[in-house]
């Protein structure tokens, strides 16, 4: 157990519609980094905070959003879902730019 | 923009050998990160390197980075079963913080 927590776990919406998940870091840890895990994509980095600020920002789509609130856990908003938003994100977090612990991820299925 | 190129994408390798995953990375990068997955899991952060000529060991595992050569390497002694999984390197741009990973070598030990 990594100490970060995602939910919910698995997710089934339609297209158009939006979801959010949710991250809670490890006790201490300051970063929080979303990831995208597909087959067509690979892993993908999605974007980091740091305390509550973006600090990197990857291919992240427009239609998706995050943010990390002042109890550092933080929230990533994906709306006008597509087919092709299907996949797992995870979450991980870390004291700053260090070694990274990840959450079990959350499992979207968009149909 | 940084480009990360793992090798080889698929190793089968008897238990008792030794072998080596290739990482290479297009620019210069602040940090180079390895991971861990198992099939229908999270991730798990081996290791993190941070200059050159860091090495570190865990294990079976030993990672290693050449800035320089603009390399790193993830070395298996003596492989077990247990260490069926696949492996990620991921590269830390240094000009944007964006977070790039390589496409995985999946490494499948037969007992």
């Amino acid at each position: 157990d990594s100490g970060v927590t995602q939910t919910p776990k698995h997710l089934i919406t339609a297209t158009g519609q939006r979801v959010t998940l949710r991250c809670s870091p490890r006790s201490g840890d300051l970063s929080v980094y979303w990831y995208q895990q597909s087959l067509d994509q690979g892993l993908q980095f999605l974007i980091q905070y740091y305390n509550g600020e973006e600090r990197a920002k990857g291919n992240i789509l427009e239609r998706f959003s995050a943010q990390q609130f002042p109890d550092l856990h933080s929230e990533l908003n994906l709306s006008s879902l597509e087919l092709g938003d299907s996949a797992l994100y995870f979450c991980a977090s870390s004291v700053s730019s260090g070694m990274q612990y990840f959450g079990p991820g959350t499992r979207l299925t968009v149909l | 923009e940084l480009k990360v190129e793992q090798n080889p994408l698929f190793l089968s390798m008897q238990e008792g050998k030794n072998y080596t995953i290739y990482c290479n990375y297009s620019t210069t990068s602040d940090r180079l990160y390895w991971y861990r997955q198992d099939p229908g899991k999270s991730l798990e952060s081996l290791f993190v390197l941070l200059s050159n000529g860091a090495v570190k060991q865990e294990g079976r595992l030993m990672a290693s980075l050449d800035t320089k050569a603009r390399l790193s390497t993830l070395h298996i002694t003596a492989a077990v079963h247990d260490l069926s999984a696949t492996y990620f390197c991921a590269g830390d741009s240094n000009r944007d913080d964006k977070i790039i990973f390589g496409k995985g070598t999946r490494l499948h030990i037969l007992p």
